[in-house]
C-alpha cells in the first residue's frame, strides 16, 4: 500500500517552519525521506527505523511513531535551498522494496 | 569520486523500438534500482537486484527486462511491449539491509514519438 503524504503542497516564507507528514496502512519498519528539484535526482535526507534508529543529515529532524505508522519530516528556518518535493518510502521488515508516497511539493519564497 | 551515472541523460525513440538504458555504479553496492518516475508522481519500481545474476520484478515490469551480469552495471531495455515508455527513469543503489540509503543517479528522460 502506498504511503499517504500530506500536504501535497506547502508555500513557505524564508525562516518559516513546515510538518511534511508519511502515513501508512501497513507495519512499517523503515520510513526514508528524500529531496528532489525538478529534473534532479531525489537526494538523501533521512532514514528511521523501528525501534528508534535513526541517520541523516544534522540540520534534519524526523519523528517515527511506530504505533500510529506515521513519519513526519520537521523543516524549521527554512531556506531558499528546501524548495523541492519530498518523498518518503516505507519499507517492511523482510523486504528489501521501498514504497513511495506521491510527494510534498515545498516552494520556499525570499 | 564515488557515485552512480546514467546514460545519456536525454533519449529519443520511435515507438516500436527496444531501446537500453544504462546504469553503473562504483560504489560497491550489491543492492540496484530500476524506478520510472511520471509528471507529479512518485517513484515506481521497475526491476530491482539485490546480487549479481539475480533481480526481482518490481511494480511495473511489464515491458521492460533487465540484467545483472556485473556488480557495478544494471541496464534497463525498454522493450516495444511497454504502452507507454514516455517517462523520467531512475536508477539507484544501496549496500544490503533496510536501513541503508539509496544513492540515485541523475536519470534518463525518454521521449518516445
Amino acid at each position: 500500500q502506498q504511503p499517504v503524504q500530506s500536504p501535497q503542497a506547502v508555500i513557505l516564507r524564508e525562516g518559516e517552519d513546515a510538518v511534511i507528514n508519511c502515513s501508512s496502512s501497513k507495519a512499517l519498519y523503515s520510513v526514508h525521506w528524500y529531496r528532489q528539484k525538478h529534473g534532479e535526482a531525489p537526494v538523501f535526507l533521512m532514514i528511521l527505523l523501528k525501534g528508534g534508529e535513526q541517520k541523516g543529515h544534522e540540520k534534519i529532524s524526523a519523528s517515527f511513531n511506530e504505533k500510529k505508522q506515521q513519519s513526519s519530516l520537521y523543516l524549521t528556518a527554512s531556506q531558499l535551498s528546501y524548495s523541492g518535493t519530498y518523498f518518503c518510502g516505507t519499507g517492511g521488515g523482510n523486504n528489501r522494496k521501498l514504497i513511495w508516497g506521491l510527494g510534498t511539493s515545498l516552494a520556499v519564497n525570499p | 569520486d564515488g557515485g552512480i551515472t546514467q546514460s545519456p541523460k536525454y533519449l529519443f525513440r520511435k515507438e516500436g523500438q527496444n531501446v537500453t538504458l544504462s546504469c553503473e555504479q562504483n560504489l560497491n553496492h550489491d543492492a540496484m534500482y530500476w524506478y520510472r518516475q511520471d509528471p507529479g508522481q512518485g517513484l515506481r519500481l521497475i526491476y530491482y537486484s539485490q546480487i549479481v545474476n539475480d533481480f526481482q520484478k518490481g511494480d511495473i515490469a511489464e515491458g521492460y527486462s533487465v540484467s545483472r551480469e556485473k556488480k557495478e552495471s544494471f541496464p534497463l531495455t525498454v522493450t516495444s511491449a511497454q504502452k507507454n515508455p514516455t517517462a523520467f527513469y531512475l536508477c539507484a543503489s544501496s549496500r544490503q539491509g533496510v536501513g541503508n540509503e539509496q544513492f540515485f543517479g541523475p536519470g534518463t528522460r525518454l521521449t518516445v514519438l
